[in-house]
């Protein structure tokens, strides 16, 4: 079965310092991957999305994500973050034989100014 | 051209009443997803719809629960005899089209449904 793991339930950084979260991911076929952000009290919001071609994926607000298959991972980096992205980040995961999406748990990420 | 739009954004109700949810996809959008976030936990897929068809109700939980896309109108999310285990936010979700053809979905801000 699809599963989607976020080993940290949160992260903290100083605000400047470059992020990574990880997300890895259990599928028998090549999934599509999706990075989305959700703010307090507030839907989701897709940064980026990786469906087929190059494996590293530009999204907004200067997040990228590289999808390593031999890792079976999608981890979410951005080089200096800002106070705003205080948030919470979901990767989830899309079997192409079916539309359902997989969320992961995810990571509540927390800026020190 | 407008997001996806659910009402209420906040609903109350007691133990045994029914709670409608209800979603509006974005304009051109024919694929509806219903999801359910409990607290500390990630978006559960609960079902997906096409106008007028169920195509996947896989998460729905078998009893109390349901919901349809009618041709014309929102997407409506029913609970019957709602629980305090039904407490959570349910989000809602759009696309043009199959998720397998590259598209993908556009959440609302969600309804947080809260049983007394």
């Amino acid at each position: 079965a699809q599963s989607v793991t976020q080993p940290d339930i949160h992260i903290t950084v100083s605000e400047g310092a470059s992020l990574e979260l990880r997300c890895n991911y259990s599928y028998g076929a090549t999934p599509y991957l999706f990075w989305y952000v959700q703010s307090p009290g507030q839907g989701l919001q897709l940064l980026l999305k990786y469906f087929s071609g190059d494996t590293l994926v530009q999204g907004i607000k200067g997040f990228e994500a590289e999808f390593k298959r031999s890792q079976s991972s999608f981890n979410l980096r951005k080089p200096s973050v800002h106070w705003s992205d205080a948030a919470e980040y979901f990767c989830a995961v899309g079997a192409r034989r079916d539309d359902k999406i997989i969320f992961g748990k995810g990571t509540r990420l927390h800026i020190l100014p | 051209n407008a997001g996806v739009m659910q009402n209420p954004r906040h609903l109350v109700r007691r133990r045994g009443q029914e709670a409608r949810l209800r979603c509006s996809p974005m304009k051109g959008h024919s694929h509806v997803y219903w999801y359910r976030q409990l607290p500390e936990e990630g978006l559960k897929f609960m079902v997906y719809l096409q106008k007028e068809n169920i195509i996947d109700e896989s998460g729905m939980p078998k009893e109390r629960f349901s919901a349809e896309f009618p041709k014309e109108g929102p997407s409506i999310l029913r609970i019957q005899q709602v629980v305090r285990g039904d407490s959570a936010a349910y989000f809602c979700a759009s696309s043009p089209a199959e998720l397998a053809g590259g598209y993908e979905q556009y959440f609302g801000p969600g309804t947080r449904l809260t049983v007394t």
